[in-house]
């Protein structure tokens, strides 16, 4: 099975800045089935990336998600004060799906 | 419009068996690709993918919980179910059910999910 770790484990930032969250996987992963969620609280989890790099219906340009292989990014290129919260890597390989620990994004 | 809503008992004694019911609208379980999958997480805690239907009943567990779970679906109905054998209270989180997108693979649309607490 394949392992995702995410880091940092929280990320303390102001409304504007850039947010790079970072995912790594424990084997190498097709980016075809790398994916990135955005959950808030008492919410159920939002889809914002699929296949590494394209942003899911209705999700604004300054989300954008990069990598290949093992390693994995997602950046906020400014944040909004509804971007924080806490975000999920996901990986589909070997007939199994496997989430990350999740990144919090909280307000500096 | 795709929607979908988990249904099912709220508290469960430890090592009874655990039944949830995704009942779906928007798109058909027999449609080329589609899956529909459950998902939970501890209060707190990470999710965690448990099981997976394709549109053809071909079956993806999770492996560490594979010998608890069985899922199937009732396409006439839009229902997809979830059984979970020996709960225990490490078992308690909120339980998603959520729609795979057939070209994708990712789950592109989830219910609001229904919180399970197993205690005596």
């Amino acid at each position: 099975e394949i392992v995702l770790t995410q880091s940092p484990g929280t990320l303390s930032l102001s409304p504007g800045e850039r947010a790079t969250l970072s995912c790594r996987a424990s084997q190498s992963v097709s980016s075809s089935y790398l994916a990135w969620y955005q959950q808030k609280p008492g919410q159920a989890p939002r889809l914002l990336i699929y296949g590494a790099s394209s942003r899911a219906t209705g999700i604004p340009d300054r989300f954008s998600g990069s990598g290949s292989g093992t390693d994995f990014t997602l950046t906020i290129s400014r944040l909004e004060p509804e971007d924080f919260a806490v975000y999920y890597c996901q990986q589909y390989g070997s007939s199994s799906f496997t989430f990350g620990p999740g990144t919090k994004v909280d307000i500096k | 419009q795709i929607t979908l809503k988990e249904s099912g008992p709220t508290l469960v004694k430890p090592t009874q068996t655990l039944t949830l019911t995704c009942t779906f609208s928007g798109f058909s379980l027999s449609t080329s690709g589609v899956g529909v999958g459950w998902i939970r997480q501890p209060p707190g805690k990470a999710l965690e993918w448990l099981a997976l239907i394709y549109w053809n009943d071909d079956k993806r567990y999770s492996p560490s919980l594979k010998s608890r779970l069985t899922i199937t679906k009732d396409t006439s109905k839009n229902q997809v179910v979830l059984t979970m054998t020996n709960m225990d209270p490490v078992d308690t989180a909120t339980y998603y059910c959520a729609h795979l997108g057939s070209s994708i693979t990712v789950f592109d649309y989830w219910g609001q999910g229904t919180l399970v607490t197993v205690s005596s």
